[in-house]
C-alpha cells in the first residue's frame, strides 16, 4: 500500500519568515495530494491540493509543488503569521474518481511561528 | 450549510466492550470515511463508503466494521474493545472520491 513520508516533525520560525514542509509518497499511482491543517482541539481542515497533472499550485501565501518523477510534494508558507501555528498533514490518495477516498497521510508537522 | 457532524464527542468505555460511533456526513455528499488519529500512529484510513457499499478498506482487524445508510449516514463500530482502541475517531465527507473530504469534530473514545 501507499506510504507517505513527511519531514520535519516539529518547525519553528520567525513571524514572517517562510516554512516548507516535505513529503514523500511509495505509489506511483497516487494522483491526489491534499494537505490538512489541524489547530489544537479541532478538526483537520483542508488548505490546498493538487493533482497529479499540475506541477505547482498557490493560493495567496499558500502554495504546494509537486514532483512526480521524485514521488515528493512541498508546503511552502511565506510570510508566516502566528494564526499559522497548527499541525499541517500531507496526504496522498490512490486510483480515480471511481476508486474512493482513501487518503495515507504523513505523521504530521508542528509549525510553530513566533511572534 | 451544514458540515460533518460526528457523535457522540466523548466516550469512555471498558475493556471488551462494544462501541457505534455515527457520522452524517454533508448533504448531498456520497462518500464517507473513517480515521483513526493517535499521537504515534497519526491519521490512518480504516474504511470507506459509498452509496452504502464499502470501497476501500484500511489495515484493520476484523472488530473494526461499518456500514452505511441509504441517506449516507454512516456508523463504525468496534467490538471487543482493547486499551489500544483508545483514539480520536474522525470522518470525512466527499461529493466523490479524490476529491476535497471534509471532517468531522470526531469522536475520542477512552478505552479503560
Amino acid at each position: 500500500g501507499e506510504n507517505v513520508e513527511q519531514h520535519p516533525s516539529t518547525l519553528s520560525v520567525q513571524e514572517g519568515d517562510s516554512a516548507v514542509i516535505k513529503c514523500t509518497y511509495s505509489d506511483s499511482a497516487s494522483n491526489y495530494f491534499p494537505w490538512y491543517k489541524q489547530e489544537l482541539g479541532k478538526r483537520p481542515q483542508l488548505i490546498i491540493d493538487i493533482r497529479s497533472n499540475v506541477g505547482e499550485k498557490k493560493d495567496q501565501r499558500i502554495a504546494v509543488t509537486l514532483n512526480k518523477t521524485a514521488k515528493h510534494f512541498s508546503l511552502h508558507i511565506t510570510e508566516t503569521q502566528p494564526e499559522d501555528s497548527a499541525v499541517y498533514f500531507c496526504a496522498a490518495s490512490p486510483g480515480g474518481s471511481n476508486t474512493g477516498n482513501q487518503f495515507y497521510f504523513g505523521t504530521g508537522t508542528s509549525l510553530t511561528v513566533i511572534p | 450549510k451544514a458540515g460533518v457532524t460526528q457523535t457522540p464527542r466523548y466516550l469512555i468505555k471498558t475493556r471488551g466492550q462494544q462501541v457505534t460511533l455515527s457520522c452524517s456526513p454533508i448533504s448531498g455528499h456520497r462518500s464517507v470515511s473513517w480515521y483513526q488519529q493517535t499521537p504515534g500512529q497519526g491519521l490512518q484510513f480504516l474504511f470507506e463508503y459509498f452509496s452504502e457499499t464499502q470501497r476501500n478498506k484500511g489495515n484493520f482487524p476484523g472488530r473494526f466494521s461499518g456500514r452505511q445508510f441509504s441517506n449516507s449516514r454512516s456508523e463504525m463500530n468496534v467490538s471487543t474493545l482493547e486499551l489500544g482502541d483508545s483514539a480520536l475517531y474522525l470522518c470525512a465527507s466527499s461529493v466523490e472520491g479524490n476529491t476535497e473530504a471534509f471532517f468531522g469534530q470526531g469522536t475520542r473514545l477512552t478505552v479503560v
